[in-house]
């Protein structure tokens, strides 16, 4: 088990830019999460999946942000048209459904953007 | 809706002295409630977790919180506190008809000092 992972760490990128954002969930783990954590905040939930579909969105996320995961493992979060309030954490989890660990998120290192 | 106040934005304590991070939440369900801890440039680590059942419940590093429903609080304790306990602590919520998204506190820097 080697923990959740997201790449990349860190991206700077120029407004208007697009940007997408990796993360590779535990691998028996079937649901994932993206949250985005901006200065001095807790994490603020954006997306979930159950395998590859996609079971709720907030309404923080905006029509320029769009989230896959085809096949049901590794997870994409594309931006589009960056802009400097994009600037934030985004942090990737993933849980499974059953046994000890129920309703616990493993969440990975993040991936810090930096819109300029 | 569900939401988490977190009363102390900093906690300032001395190393070995004992500690209280508080925690209070909102919701007209039943919940399942959380603490966890980040580090500087760290993702978030689960400190403990109650869902049901004893309303203390222990978890990593000494720690423990205990459910009070009548206050709608979740508390966070150590008795007695290392220098490397220094991080920035989240209560969270979930709720127990939909579990799958967390809803955070603002957090509470705890600051140990020697």
């Amino acid at each position: 088990d080697t923990g959740v992972s997201q790449n990349p760490r860190h991206k700077i990128t120029k407004r208007g830019q697009n940007v997408t954002f990796r993360c590779d969930p535990i691998s028996e783990h079937n649901r994932l999460y993206w949250y985005r954590q901006t200065l001095g905040q807790g994490p603020e939930f954006l997306t979930y999946f159950q395998n590859e579909a996609q079971l709720e969105k907030s309404r923080l996320l905006s029509d320029r942000f769009s989230a896959e995961r085809p096949k049901g493992s590794f997870s994409t979060l594309e931006i589009q048209r960056t802009e400097q309030g994009d600037s934030a954490m985004y942090l990737c989890a993933s849980s499974s459904p059953r046994g000890p660990t129920l309703y616990e998120q493993y969440f990975g290192p993040g991936t810090r953007l930096t819109v300029t | 809706a569900q939401s988490v106040t977190q009363l102390d934005s900093q906690v300032p304590v001395f190393e070995e002295a004992p500690v209280e991070l508080r925690c209070n939440y909102s919701s007209s369900v039943s919940v399942y409630l959380f603490w966890y801890v980040q580090y500087p440039n760290q993702g978030l680590q689960l400190l403990l977790k109650y869902l049901s059942g004893s309303t203390l419940v222990k978890g990593i590093n000494g720690f423990e919180a205990e459910f009070n429903k009548s206050q709608t609080s979740f508390h966070l304790r150590k008795p007695s506190v290392h220098i490397s306990d220094t991080a920035e602590y989240f209560c969270a919520v979930s709720g127990s008809y939909n579990t799958d998204k967390l809803i955070f506190g603002t957090g509470t820097r705890l600051q140990v000092f020697p």
